[in-house]
């Protein structure tokens, strides 16, 4: 049971340039989560999915796409990088909304660094 | 501006000091939760709250919601040097997803 997994761990890109991060989770849940963050601010939610399908935009969506086409998958695509999007990225997943108390469990996160 | 506003934003202790770290908003959460992050990691869960008033104890570790569910604090008793990470609180406010405060450094010396 390898949990939350992320596919890369370290990514440099050029401005411009285009990447698509993975997430992968093996706990048959339902709620997955991508957030960034950057020093002094904590995480902040880009997008988030309910469900196989489904994808919802979060807190700072601007710049980036999201699609969960298998329940187990949820992959994080920056079209076209920018600096401002040098970062930490971490995926979650949960057995079902937030709203009922559960426990989001993390991936080893993604450093991101776009020159 | 954050929802969740967390003190002090680091912390620097020598092994066996108490300390408290605070995790305030003007928001009302139905629960709030604490994780902690290894360097490295990404973030583990210590601990949900939900009902105002509610302590919560992980060994070392206190954990108190604020009556009016708006403000909640992390009590470690005799810090370790394996306490040390960045400490995170996270709020529900009915929507689907958490908002995370900026967290708190803490770093135990030994």
């Amino acid at each position: 049971n390898a949990g939350v997994t992320q596919t890369p761990k370290f990514r440099v890109l050029k401005t411009g340039q285009s990447m698509t991060l993975l997430c992968a989770q093996d706990m048959n849940h339902e709620y997955m989560y991508w957030y960034r963050q950057d020093p002094g601010m904590g995480l902040r939610l880009i997008h988030y999915s309910v469900g196989e399908g489904t994808t919802a935009k979060g807190e700072v969506p601007d710049g980036y796409n999201v699609s969960r086409l298998k329940k187990q998958n949820f992959l994080l695509g920056l079209e076209s990088a920018a600096p401002s999007q040098t970062s930490v990225y971490f995926c979650a997943s949960s057995p079902q909304g937030t709203g009922f108390t559960d426990t989001q469990y993390f991936g080893p996160g993604t450093r991101l660094t776009v020159l | 501006t954050q929802l969740l506003e967390q003190s002090p934003q680091f912390l620097s202790i020598q092994e066996g000091e108490n300390l408290t770290v605070y995790c305030n908003s003007s928001s009302v959460f139905s629960s709030l939760q604490w994780y902690r992050q290894e360097p490295g990691e990404g973030p583990v869960l210590l601990v949900t709250v939900v009902t105002g008033g509610e302590v919560k104890k992980l060994k070392r570790l206190t954990f108190q919601f604020g009556d009016a569910r708006k403000d909640s604090s992390l009590h470690i008793t005799a810090a370790q040097p394996g306490d040390t990470g960045l400490y995170l609180c996270a709020g529900n406010t009915g929507r689907r997803a958490l908002t995370f405060g900026s967290g708190t450094r803490l770093q135990v010396q030994p």
